[in-house]
């Protein structure tokens, strides 16, 4: 069964601080992986999106990697900021199982993260 | 540049009514995927139209129904509304690249309650 697992389920970290935020996923085939912010009652934002010929990618203050041996990734976040908090999704596409269709996207329960002052 | 924008923002309705959500996708983006996420969980995947016509569909009930319109707008349709069914429900728009799906842009979402 293609599943994405995230862990920790929920972070506290002080203004500053660097943290990190995992997931493993069991999807295969698998054609990329991608890390979104989603605020709350607000839809999420791409962050990352890595091909498993892609090791590390960055944006900002976020980089994420991914191990496609292992089938694990994370998003690492650096100096954190108090816009910072928010639930962070791991999602994984599949490929498309024939013509008739795109594939589809699995996604993980999210991690939330919270960044006091 | 507007992105991808969603119709109502908020939405009560009682057990057993039907209801509509409307989705309009970023310009030029021919894909539209609707999904559903119940407080704390992550999105559920329901839906996605490419080009007028049902190219997936997740594990919901046939009382879920969605389509695409010509102008690539979208409306999904659920009936008999059960008191489970209360969610956000989001919608991306991509223009399918060589990435399966391309990068997703997603609405702000309806927020759907059943009372």
């Amino acid at each position: 069964k293609n599943q994405v697992e995230q862990s920790p389920q929920s972070l506290i970290i002080l203004e500053g601080k660097n943290c990190t935020l995992q997931c493993n996923y069991t999807v295969s085939p698998f054609s990329n992986l991608r890390w979104y912010k989603q605020d709350t009652g607000r839809g999420p934002v791409s962050l990352t999106i890595m091909t498993f010929s892609e090791n590390t990618k960055s944006n900002g203050r976020y980089t994420a990697t991914l191990d496609a041996d292992t089938k694990q990734s994370s998003l690492h976040i650096t100096a954190s900021q108090l816009s910072d908090s928010a639930s962070y999704i791991c999602v994984v596409s599949a490929p498309p199982e024939g013509s008739s269709n795109t594939g589809k996207l699995i996604f993980g329960q999210g991690t939330t993260l919270q960044v006091k002052p | 540049d507007a992105g991808v924008t969603q119709s109502p923002t908020h939405l009560i309705k009682t057990r057993g009514q039907q209801v509509t959500l409307r989705c309009s996708p970023i310009s030029g983006h021919k894909s539209v995927s609707w999904y559903q996420q119940v407080l704390g969980q992550g999105p559920q995947f329901i839906f996605q139209y490419y080009e007028k016509e049902e190219r997936g569909r997740g594990n919901f009930p046939d009382r879920f129904s969605a389509r695409q319109f010509p102008n690539y707008s979208s409306e999904l349709n659920v009936n008999a509304l059960l008191l489970g069914d209360s969610a956000l429900y989001l919608c991306a728009s991509s223009f399918p690249s060589g990435l399966s799906y391309g990068e997703q842009f997603f609405g702000p979402g309806t927020r759907l309650t059943v009372l």
